[in-house]
């Protein structure tokens, strides 16, 4: 089945500096890709919906200058945290669609990436 | 009110019983319904859709209540394998933008 492939799984960083997350998906092409955050013991939320060629779209109360969206290829997303504080210490997950959800096309999601910024 | 609704648990169990799992939402336009499974610190993965007609896999059996806006996990003859945070999932329109329950959280003792 489709594959989506996320980089760094886990990342450690210092407060103050940015850090970049990749998401790829390995055979499939995709237009759209989603962007979603996970607290502990609370539900994954939609951060941004990622259109390739095109600016993200960002779901409200997500700032949009602190996390970067870049969708420059088929099969490349990117997220970079912006001046990472200790409250975006995360789980990061992002997803892709193989195909077109009226002709069944599944969502896919990558393996997450765990950010803790000191 | 939150867009999807499930009680956190968690539910303990012991092998071989029975359990059901209970959502409900919001949003009376939303069109596909999802349960997926979430193992600790990893990603979501697709357990089974829920059509309207109630849809069955194995012990797993999904069924859907567009009326009263609810969804339903019933795992039969758990497993150990079967602990894990169930979430529910609603897809409120077209293009995969999918909105998560809380989770459900099982435990299956021996």
């Amino acid at each position: 089945g489709a594959v989506v492939s996320q980089h760094p799984s886990r990342v450690i960083c210092k407060s103050g500096t940015s850090v970049k997350i990749e998401c790829r998906s390995l055979d499939f092409q995709a237009t759209t890709m989603f962007w979603y955050r996970q607290f502990p013991k609370q539900s994954l939320m939609l951060m941004a919906t990622s259109n390739e060629g095109s600016k993200a779209t960002y779901e409200q109360g997500v700032e949009k200058d602190k996390f970067l969206i870049n969708h420059a290829s088929l099969t490349l997303s990117t997220l970079t945290v912006t001046s990472a504080h200790p409250e975006d210490s995360s789980f990061y997950i992002c997803s892709a669609r193989d195909g077109f959800e009226g002709l069944g096309g599944e969502l896919f999601f990558g393996e997450g990436s765990r950010l803790t910024v000191l | 009110r939150k867009e999807v609704e499930q009680d956190p648990g968690p539910f303990n169990v012991p092998e071989g019983a029975t359990v059901a799992f209970n959502c409900t939402y919001s949003n009376s336009a939303s069109q596909s319904f999802f349960w997926y499974r979430q193992d600790c610190r990893k990603e979501p993965k697709l357990l089974m859709s829920v059509y309207s007609s109630g849809n069955e896999d194995g012990r797993f059996t999904a069924q859907l209540n567009r009326a009263s806006q609810y969804i339903s996990l019933l795992i039969r003859d758990s497993k150990l394998s079967d602990s894990a945070t169930y979430l529910c999932v609603v897809n409120e329109g077209g293009g995969g933008k999918l909105i998560f329950g809380q989770g459900t959280e099982l435990s299956v003792k021996p």
